[in-house]
């Protein structure tokens, strides 16, 4: 149980062009999900906590005009990286939290984003 | 913002028993401690979550002291497939304020 998944797992765009990612949670609903943001041999660092129904939060720092989030569904939250430049390229990877009550973040696969 | 450090890098052989400490000196009332792994250009793997005192599970124990600013995972009995880095979580859905550490990567050899 507890699986999230990530759909693309990885892509690779032209500077300018906008990218949308997709995280699911395919077997809990999960009213709250993450989304983080891992460059290599870097730690994760949250970009935004995304709430079913609502406006996410961003945190300080990131751009909420640039990483637009929408989370329609208990099940789907979406990352879309707009006017990509080669900075925006990393590794993204979102993660769900059970609405059984519980603490614990499940992760995606991640997103492997390259931006020429 | 809370800083929450960890050693960078552990050398260990097959079948030892191998501990990682995390420090999160500004741990908050109602935060969790959980741990992860995470191989190469893959999400981090959930080992095990703990509040205070002692926890274990099938594959990991994680020690928290009383004071909560610290906590330990110990891997009982590693093997070559537990090379990976090691990265604990400190956060509630209270604040919504996760902060991963900075990572321990762990090679195990043979």
């Amino acid at each position: 149980g507890a699986v999230v998944s990530q759909h693309p797992s990885w892509v690779i765009c032209k500077s300018g062009t906008s990218v949308k990612i997709e995280c699911r949670s395919l077997d809990f609903q999960a009213t709250t999900m993450f989304w983080y943001r891992q460059f290599p041999k870097q730690s994760l660092m949250l970009m935004a906590t995304s709430n079913e129904g609502s406006k996410a939060t961003y945190e300080q720092g990131v751009e909420k005009d640039k990483f637009l989030i929408n989370h329609a569904s208990l099940t789907l939250s979406t990352l879309t990286v707009t006017s990509a430049h080669p900075e925006d390229s990393s590794f993204y990877i979102c993660s769900a939290r059970s609405d059984r009550g519980e603490e614990t973040q499940y992760f995606g696969p991640g997103t492997r984003l390259l931006v020429l | 913002l809370a800083k929450t450090t960890q050693p960078i890098s552990m050398d260990s052989y097959e079948g030892q028993e191998v501990n990682i400490t995390c420090s999160h000196n500004n741990i908050a009332t109602n935060d969790y401690i959980t741990w992860y792994q995470q191989f190469p250009s893959q999400g981090p793997r959930f080992i095990i979550q703990g509040y205070k005192t002692k926890v274990t599970n099938e594959v990991a124990s994680l020690f928290i002291p009383a004071d909560r600013k610290s906590s330990t995972l110990s891997l009982p009995r590693v093997s070559l497939s537990d090379t990976a880095v090691y990265y604990c979580l400190v956060g509630s859905s209270g604040t919504y304020k996760y902060i991963f550490g900075t990572g321990t990567r762990l090679k195990v050899l043979a």
